[in-house]
């Protein structure tokens, strides 16, 4: 089956630093990848959508300038988390669709824990 | 918000069938019923997705009712690793995956 390979899968970082995620499809063109978080105990919460080549769709409550995602190729996007606070401390997983008529399933990268000191 | 509902909780025999239900009773007529399930600290997996019709994979069964308010995922055979927590989910066209709460199985020995 396809593959989404996200990294990296653990990081920790100081408060007011950014960290970038990566995520990328393998074996597949992705035209459309979607970032989540995760707290613990808790469902995956979509963050935003994001298409090849064009801006990101940031659901309510998700800051765009605090979340910035790139998606400049159509097997590679990229969330990065700016000024990272404790807050922000959470599982992030993103997932990726390839083309078609709409209804393939998405196919999940393994998440990366970001722990924020 | 999503658009299904799961109890929270399970338990299953090992060895017995394990049979996850879903309600969706908003689900419009281009809306395919999804299943994933998530084991701790890992990304979903896919397990099977349908329709209408009732589907069948290597991994699980998915029956869906006529009227397609509810569907049923069942496991035929439960082992150990399948405790996870699954997820039910219904979308279309919009390529949005809503995710709601889930329904945690534990598997017993």
């Amino acid at each position: 089956g396809a593959v989404v390979s996200q990294h990296p899968s653990r990081v920790i970082c100081k408060s007011g630093t950014s960290v970038k995620i990566e995520c990328r499809s393998l074996d597949f063109q992705a035209t459309t990848m979607f970032w989540y978080r995760q707290f613990p105990k808790q469902s995956l919460m979509l963050m935003a959508t994001s298409n090849e080549g064009s801006k990101a769709t940031y659901e309510q409550g998700v800051e765009k300038d605090k979340f910035l995602i790139n998606h400049a190729s159509l097997t590679l996007s990229t969330l990065t988390v700016t000024s990272a606070h404790p807050e922000d401390s959470s599982f992030y997983i993103c997932s990726a669709r390839g083309a078609g008529d709409g209804n393939e399933k998405l196919f999940f990268g393994s998440g990366t824990q970001l722990s924020v000191l | 918000d999503a658009k299904t509902t799961q109890p929270p909780s399970m338990d299953c025999a090992e060895g017995r069938a394990a049979n996850l239900p879903c309600n969706h009773s908003t689900i419009s007529g281009n809306e395919y019923v999804y299943w994933y399930r998530q084991i701790h600290s890992q990304g979903p997996q896919y397990i099977i997705h349908g329709l209408k019709n009732n589907e069948t994979n290597e991994m699980a069964s998915l029956i869906i009712t006529e009227d397609r308010k509810s569907s049923t995922l069942i496991l035929p055979h439960a082992t150990l690793r399948d405790t996870a927590v699954y997820y039910c989910i219904v979308t279309s066209g919009t390529y949005k995956y809503i995710f709601g709460t889930g329904t945690r199985l534990k598997v017993l020995a």
